[in-house]
């Protein structure tokens, strides 16, 4: 199975801020990622695909992008609705995994 | 607007079945491949099973840590989809979703909210 080893495991940032979170693919996995915001209590929804496709609906202030087997999330003036999980899941093959996720809070 | 509707959880013992539906409203079931994810309390989701769409002859693709035990199917003249639980361990309980695919076979596009399975040693 395709390992993803998503970091950090939480965060912390003042309003307005830039945060980045990011997920290392145990192998290539030719963009076959997308990015998930989960609120508490809630489903998770879809942000990114295709490792830097913006999902419908989804602000501009978050992109995506690779660097070989590493994948970033970047949230740009970072917004209290932005309180949430954030997961990486692969979908390159069979079985999809995710990353173990990223709490982020507001200082 | 796009509906994704989980039942069918509930308490079992350890051993026992249950077998989970997600009712779907909004769009065309029946052209959209279809996956369960669960998430287990404070961990990530994980993938279970997949299903592709009439045209894809509803092949499907399951996680190795519940294949043999856990099927996926659906009934698209009734816009439902399925997933039966058989020798369930105290390690099922999470949380099931029903996600639908889009832009692109394993982008979990919309999801609905869920059902609670807890399963009791």
């Amino acid at each position: 199975d395709i390992q993803m080893t998503q970091s950090p495991a939480s965060l912390s940032a003042s309003l307005g801020e830039t945060v980045t979170i990011e997920c290392r693919a145990s192998e290539d996995i030719y963009n076959g990622l997308a990015w998930y915001q989960q609120k508490p209590r809630k489903s998770p929804q879809l942000l990114i695909y295709n490792a830097k496709n913006l999902y419908t609906g989804v602000p501009s202030r978050f992109s995506g992008s690779r660097s070989g087997t590493q994948y970033s999330l970047k949230i740009n003036s970072l917004q209290s609705e932005d309180v949430a999980s954030y997961f990486c899941q692969h979908y390159y093959d069979y079985p999809f995994t995710f990353g173990s996720g990223t709490k982020l809070e507001i200082k | 607007e796009v509906k994704l509707l989980e039942s069918g959880g509930g308490l079992v013992q350890a051993g026992g079945s249950l077998r989970l539906s997600c009712a779907a409203s909004g769009f065309t079931f029946a052209d959209f491949y279809m996956s369960w994810i669960r998430q287990s309390p404070g961990k990530a989701p994980e993938w279970l099973s997949f299903i592709r769409n009439k045209a894809n002859i509803y092949t499907t693709e399951n996680n190795p840590s519940v294949k043999g035990r856990f099927t996926i199917s659906r009934d698209d003249t009734q816009n439902v989809l399925f997933l039966q639980m058989n020798t369930l361990r105290a390690e099922d309980t999470a949380i099931y979703y029903c996600t639908r695919h889009e832009v692109g076979a394993g982008v979990m596009a919309v999801w609905g909210q869920g059902t609670s399975v807890t399963v009791s040693s």
